[in-house]
């Protein structure tokens, strides 16, 4: 079976530039996470999906942070315009039916932003 | 709000070693908890798992136990290999309405030596 996967894995773009990051869950997987991984810090939830429906983007910076499911499968998350704290790695996860799971993590898309 | 705390390293560690990290958490009601482990340049891992007080995971030759009355769930190996070289994040589950998302530590970097 295959992995989450995510691209593209690294990416350097310079401040108030946009980024767009890709996620392809675990096939037949309903739920989809988003994280951030700071440096020197545990990962946190920026937005969780149920199929193609929002279920918490409470910790998501709305003002320049936006992330879509089409079609309940692919999501892609966007940043813009980037700001030199945006700099972390972008983790997605997913998870079988309610979320209830265990979630499954991809490899992560790491971003520095100059 | 719900948190976990695990400590600091690195922790470095002579080949078959024992392995001890600390994990206490803060929550409300009877979260699930978990150690997750990220290889160098991979994603996260669920390494094990407890949903409820008492309970052991076990994977690996690693093991933790829910201790409700010390709200506790340290890592333990009884001898380390040089593979296991990792870092390590405690987390905790939090249930709120339709949400599922994973609250992390910061992270236990081990670093084992030949």
């Amino acid at each position: 079976e295959a992995g989450v996967a995510q691209s593209p894995r690294y990416k350097i773009i310079e401040k108030r530039q946009s980024v767009a990051f890709w996620c392809n869950p675990i096939s037949g997987h309903a739920t989809l996470y988003w994280y951030q991984q700071i440096l020197g810090q545990g990962p946190k939830l920026l937005i969780q999906f149920q199929n193609n429906g929002v279920v918490d983007d409470s910790q998501l910076p709305k003002d320049r942070f936006s992330a879509e499911r089409l079609k309940g499968v692919d999501s892609t998350l966007k940043i813009q315009p980037a700001k030199l704290e945006d700099s972390a790695v972008y983790l997605c996860a997913s998870s079988p039916g309610t979320g209830m799971e265990t979630q499954y993590f991809g490899p992560g898309t790491r971003l520095l932003v100059l | 709000g719900n948190s976990v705390t695990q400590m600091e390293g690195p922790v470095t560690l002579s080949e078959e070693a024992f392995l001890t990290i600390n994990c206490t958490y803060t929550a409300t009601g009877y979260p699930s908890l978990f150690w997750y482990v990220q290889y160098p340049g991979e994603g996260l891992q669920l390494l094990l798992k407890a949903t409820k007080a008492d309970d052991k995971g076990s994977n690996k030759g690693f093991e933790a136990t829910y201790r409700k009355e010390t709200t506790s769930f340290h890592l333990e190996k009884g001898s380390v290999q040089v593979s296991d070289s990792a870092v390590y994040f405690c987390a905790l589950r939090d249930y709120g309405g339709a949400t599922n998302k994973l609250i992390f530590g910061t992270g236990t970097l081990l670093a084992v030596q030949p």
